[in-house]
């Protein structure tokens, strides 16, 4: 069974520093991985996709890599703000039984000013 | 574009009482999802839809129903809701590119 952990749990670093979050799954099986923010007490935005072909995905001061052998991505956040807080989701996509992503608990980040 | 709303965005219940979720899409999705978030468990999957009219069971159906009449709605019903059905509920669609698209949650309280 797919398992997806996010270390991390939580995370607090000053403002302008560059972090990396990290993200781990069981089966290398998978169609695509996909970053997700969450703000308190509200819905899930999508941040990056990354198909199971493609090594990385860029998005302003983001940037996803997947390692699919290996099972693991990172999300680095460059110059971090004070507006990045919030929970970042990571999720995958296996190939069997159905299409529904499997998530991760993610990793609750405070960016101080 | 409104994207994926849902309806009611909060709601109390009573154990017994029933209710319907609706989700809708303006996005022409054929794949539609219902989530429920709960502490420490992180998003699980309840039940999806492939298409109109077709429905699956995902990881926690039981207690739920759900329909998919319209291509642009997803239902989620509680015949008899249980404390154990308190939690945020979010409805998503996936893309052409297998990207998933949420919306922005109901938070369910039985009491």
């Amino acid at each position: 069974k797919q398992e997806v952990t996010q270390i991390p749990a939580a995370l607090s670093v000053p403002e302008g520093e560059n972090l990396v979050l990290n993200c781990s799954f069981t089966d290398s099986a998978i169609y695509n991985l996909q970053w997700f923010r969450q703000d308190p007490g509200k819905g899930l935005t999508s941040l990056l996709l990354i198909q199971s072909s493609q090594r990385e995905q860029t998005s302003g001061r983001l940037n996803a890599s997947l390692d699919k052998s290996s099972g693991r991505s990172t999300l680095y956040i460059a110059a971090s703000q004070p507006g990045d807080s919030a929970t970042y989701l990571c999720a995958v996509r296996p190939y069997q039984a159905g299409t529904a992503l499997i998530f991760g608990k993610g990793t609750t980040l405070s960016v101080s000013s | 574009n409104a994207g994926v709303t849902q309806t009611p965005k909060f709601r109390v219940l009573k154990t017994g009482q029933s209710m319907t979720l609706l989700c809708a899409q303006d996005m022409n999705h054929e794949y539609m999802y219902w989530y429920r978030q709960d502490p420490g468990m992180g998003l699980r999957l309840i039940h999806y839809s492939v298409g109109e009219g077709t429905t699956a069971k995902g990881e926690v159906p039981d207690g739920y129903n759900v329909s998919r009449l319209k291509k642009q709605n997803f239902l989620l019903g509680l015949e008899s809701a249980a404390p154990s059905q308190t939690s945020v509920y979010f409805c998503a669609t996936q893309g052409s590119y297998n990207e998933q698209f949420f919306g922005p949650g109901t938070r369910l309280t039985v009491l």
